[in-house]
């Protein structure tokens, strides 16, 4: 099993563009989630999904867009990038509606000038 | 919401001593409360993790404490080594159908060989 991947492992935007952060997994989950870095600031979520055609707002959703067409695909968009918005991205996934690991990917680090 | 507050930030110790991080919790309905590891450039990884029914749980050198009543719960790692060093988060989910994990600020752990 590849577990979760992320693509691309690192990006540069200028503010304004628009782009998507690419993540799959392997291990069959319901449960995906998008969560951004920044430092001192621990992981915050920014939406979730506990099955395809079912997505939710997290934490900090504001200026990010989510769709769940597959099992296997949770794509985050940007759709006008802001340098607020310069972080690092991970994915997670686990079986959803269980007390469970949530497994991350290696994450997509962006910047946005 | 949740609130997980973690300390100390960072924490440095020598090589054989051991290290312990703690956080605290908010919200009474929490009942896992997982610790990750994450070393530069990479994603979070689980470590250790215990539900609300376990006061304590071990995994060789590293062990986690919970205090439901004072909701706390603490990492400790005995005879740390080098390769310890890395960013630990702890987390908690109230589990349910989403199990969104609130995260800690994270602690950057140094081990000085």
């Amino acid at each position: 099993n590849a577990g979760v991947t992320q693509t691309p492992k690192f990006q540069v935007l200028k503010t304004g563009q628009s782009m998507t952060l690419q993540c799959a997994q392997d291990m069959n989950h319901e449960y995906m989630s998008w969560y951004r870095q920044d430092p001192g600031m621990g992981l915050r979520l920014i939406h979730y999904s506990v099955g395809a055609g079912i997505t939710d707002q997290g934490e900090v959703p504001n200026g990010y867009n989510v769709s769940r067409s597959t099992t296997e695909d949770f794509p985050l968009r940007l759709l006008s990038a802001a340098p607020s918005q310069t972080s690092v991205y991970f994915c997670a996934s686990k079986v959803a509606g269980a007390v469970d690991t949530q497994y991350f990917g290696p994450g997509t680090r962006l910047t946005v000038l | 919401g949740e609130n997980v507050e973690q300390h100390p930030s960072t924490l440095s110790v020598q090589e054989g001593d051991s290290a312990v991080i703690k956080c605290t919790y908010s919200d009474s309905a929490s009942n896992y409360f997982p610790w990750y590891k994450q070393e530069l450039g990479k994603g979070p990884q689980l470590i250790i993790d215990i539900r609300s029914n376990v006061g304590e749980k071990k995994d060789q050198r590293i062990a986690v404490t919970l205090n439901k009543t004072a909701k706390h719960f603490s990492l400790h790692i005995t005879e740390t080594q080098p390769e310890d060093s890395a960013v630990y988060f702890c987390a908690a989910s109230k589990g349910g159908s989403q199990g969104n994990l609130i995260f800690g600020k994270g602690t950057k752990l140094s081990v000085k060989p």
